[in-house]
């Protein structure tokens, strides 16, 4: 199974500051990245897809970047409604496998 | 718009099977694949497999062979996953979700899902 090392586990961000999430896959995966929100006590939300490309309707402080094995979802300018746990999510190869989560709080 | 609406909450009895149903509304059933996604209490998430409902092939997670089938009903729009020989290691959120498939860069992106059930809780106890 290709494994998603998610880095880091938890961080804390004052308002409108810049935060990164990574995603390193155990093997190249192709882009075939999404990265998800997920509220507490909700279900996830698709924010990005492809690695890069944002799914209509989300924010364009929600950007993602990367190739090959590491990945990377920027927020540009923290808000208060970004509190939540990230996952990412590789659908490159079966089984599809996810990060273990990153923990973003306000400052 | 797309909605996925899940069955309750389930407390049912070891070594028992529980049956969680997702409804789907706002689109065509049968033309996108439906995921099944676990969540263990402050875990993160796993994938179960996927159902195509058009003609209900099906995709297992090996680690859920034999513990997880899924099914699904073109009539009422409904997607299925039932549970089996249940154990307190599959108490967890169940999630369904459907698949969108994104052509970009020359490419079709295949098992992003973009549009997630409200979650199912088993809870398997004595």
């Amino acid at each position: 199974d290709i494994q998603m090392t998610q880095s880091p586990a938890s961080l804390s961000a004052s308002l409108g500051e810049t935060v990164s999430i990574e995603c390193l896959a155990s093997e190249g995966i192709s882009n075939d990245l999404a990265w998800y929100q997920q509220k507490s006590g909700k279900s996830p939300q698709l924010l990005i897809y492809a690695a890069s490309r944002l799914q209509d309707g989300v924010p364009s402080r929600f950007s993602g970047s990367g190739s090959g094995t590491r990945y990377s979802l920027k927020i540009s300018g923290m808000q208060p409604e970004d509190e939540a746990d990230y996952f990412c999510q590789q659908s490159y190869k079966y089984p599809y496998t996810f990060g273990a989560g990153t923990k973003l709080e306000l400052k | 718009q797309v909605q996925l609406q899940q069955s309750g909450t389930e407390l049912v009895k070891p070594a028992s099977s529980v049956k969680i149903s997702c409804k789907a509304s706002g689109y065509t059933f049968t033309s996108n694949y439906m995921h099944w996604i676990r969540q263990q209490p402050g875990n993160g998430l796993e994938w179960i497999g996927w159902i195509y409902p058009g003609n209900g092939n099906t995709k297992y997670n090996q680690k859920f062979d034999g513990k997880a089938t899924l099914t699904a009903d073109k009539s009422s729009s409904t997607a299925y996953m039932q549970l089996s020989s249940l154990t307190s290691e599959d108490s967890a959120v169940y999630f369904c979700a459907r698949e969108q498939i994104y052509y970009y860069d020359g490419y079709y992106h295949v098992g992003v899902m973009d549009a997630w059930g409200q979650g199912a809780s088993v809870t398997v106890s004595s």
